[in-house]
């Protein structure tokens, strides 16, 4: 079953312009991680953020958590023609081995 | 390039054939796993091996059966299967046994069509 749910489902934005996501779930986790899918071919480790993180940066991604309302965001800043992909939050809960995803959101950057 | 390796990259079977995805990864990492997607949607979890045992399947049907040989090499058997079987069938692997701990790196996967 499904943890996370995504908004939007599908973003449009012009190359240069910033790109947020976000994701929410419904029960206690150990970590949230974010996932970038080029079209058919497999998923790719973007951020892995733990419960007691509030933000992490890596490179033009930034990552905010809050645990209080069960949400993320994921913001692409200065996004790109290659940024055009699925993204994916998926959560690992406190116990067990189980990465859930979420509905994903279909980004598309126009160049 | 993955450091994943999954074969074949196309499968298309019918319903009465048997069938191997291959998944191989050198990386030393102690759990590999099956995920299963269908188009537009999010990968949903199969199987999960943990230090060359099964630890989780996730109540799916004995028409797929996994084996993994060895710490690098995992499989997924396939027989008799469904038109509404047909999917990317993705493999990953992590570092540590638990999610909780590292990311999932995944394979570019199989595009099955059972006809």
């Amino acid at each position: 079953s499904q943890q996370g749910e995504e908004d939007p489902q599908a973003l449009s934005i012009q190359e240069g312009e910033n790109a947020t996501m976000n994701c929410s779930y419904k029960t206690s986790i150990n970590n949230l991680q974010w996932y970038r899918q080029n079209s058919g071919r497999g998923l790719v480790h973007l951020i892995l953020i733990r419960s007691n993180e509030r933000e992490k940066h890596s490179g033009r991604l930034r990552v905010t958590l809050d645990t209080s309302k069960k949400s993320s965001s994921l913001l692409i800043t200065a996004s790109r023609a290659a940024d055009t992909a699925s993204y994916f939050c998926a959560t690992a809960r406190e116990y067990g081995n189980k990465l859930v995803f979420g509905a994903g959101t279909i980004l598309r950057v126009k160049s | 390039d993955t450091e994943v390796t999954q074969t074949p990259k196309h499968l298309v079977m019918g319903m009465t054939n048997k069938k191997s995805l291959k998944c191989e990864q050198h990386m030393g990492h102690r759990a590999m796993y099956w995920y299963k997607q269908k188009a537009k949607k999010p990968p949903e979890l199969m199987f999960v091996y943990s230090y060359e045992k099964l630890s989780i399947n996730e109540s799916v049907p004995s028409r797929f059966s996994p084996e993994c040989p060895n710490s690098s090499l995992l499989n997924l058997h396939l027989h008799a299967l469904q038109p509404e079987d047909s999917a990317l069938y993705l493999c990953a692997s992590s570092q540590d046994r638990f999610v909780t701990s590292s990311p999932l790196h995944f394979g570019n996967g199989t595009r099955l069509t059972v006809t």
